[in-house]
């Protein structure tokens, strides 16, 4: 049980264009769900918490405008990367959690960016 | 502030013999969890283990075990009987009520099974 699946795996895209970037828990509801950016051998950085029915909650210096979240269900959360940049080329990976103390998090597979 | 250190970059460990990964961490909260996961070169965090922090036994499962030294904020995953399959990155993560629901993250150490 508790399987997050992400999609798309990879994703090429050119600079200025939008790339959007599915999570969804498949056997459980998330009220909340976690996305992560993680650069190459480099820890996962919390980009934001995405809230069902609300506005996602951003890390301090992450840009909500560029990382536009939507969670309008209890199974579905988006990360949409506007206008991406080079720059923005990253590992970016989501996860949730059942409810409970010491309920860990599950992660999808994550998502391999590439602007060029 | 919560914080979560693995000084370990890097670790190599022949197959079949036993290998253990270090983890402290920082924090003022009495009630928190312990966590380990690992992620191969594909990508995906695969949850291995989950000690509480006022679990008086050491969680194991399976090949991994926790040596959790709660006075010392230590928290070192041992693995026994390592297997190729087992090269991978290894992150501790942290969970307290401080925290809310977000999980701290160490930087990881990467771990290598010679055969």
């Amino acid at each position: 049980g508790a399987v997050v699946s992400q999609h798309p795996s990879r994703v090429i895209c050119k600079s200025g264009t939008s790339v959007k970037i599915e999570c969804r828990s498949l056997d459980f509801q998330a009220t909340t769900m976690f996305w992560y950016r993680q650069f190459p051998k480099q820890s996962l950085m919390l980009m934001a918490t995405s809230n069902e029915g609300s506005k996602a909650t951003y890390e301090q210096g992450v840009e909500k405008d560029k990382f536009l979240i939507n969670h309008a269900s209890l199974t579905l959360s988006t990360l949409t990367v506007t206008s991406a940049h080079p720059e923005d080329s990253s590992f970016y990976i989501c996860s949730a959690r059942v409810t409970g103390h010491n309920s860990p998090l599950h992660f999808g597979n994550g998502t391999r960016l590439t602007v060029t | 502030a919560q914080k979560i250190t693995q000084t370990q970059p890097g670790m190599f460990v022949q197959e079949k013999e036993a290998v253990t990964l270090d983890c402290t961490y920082d924090t003022s909260d009495q009630s928190y969890g312990l966590f380990w996961y690992k992620q191969p070169s594909s990508g995906e965090m695969i949850f291995l283990i989950y000690q509480g922090s006022y679990d008086e036994q050491n969680a194991t499962e399976g090949r991994y075990s926790l040596n959790f030294q709660k006075a010392r904020k230590s928290a070192n995953l041992v693995i026994s009987a390592s297997q190729l399959g087992d090269s991978a990155m290894y992150f501790c993560a942290m969970r307290g009520p401080n925290t809310g629901n977000q999980f701290y993250f160490g930087t990881g150490t990467s771990l290598t099974v010679i055969p």
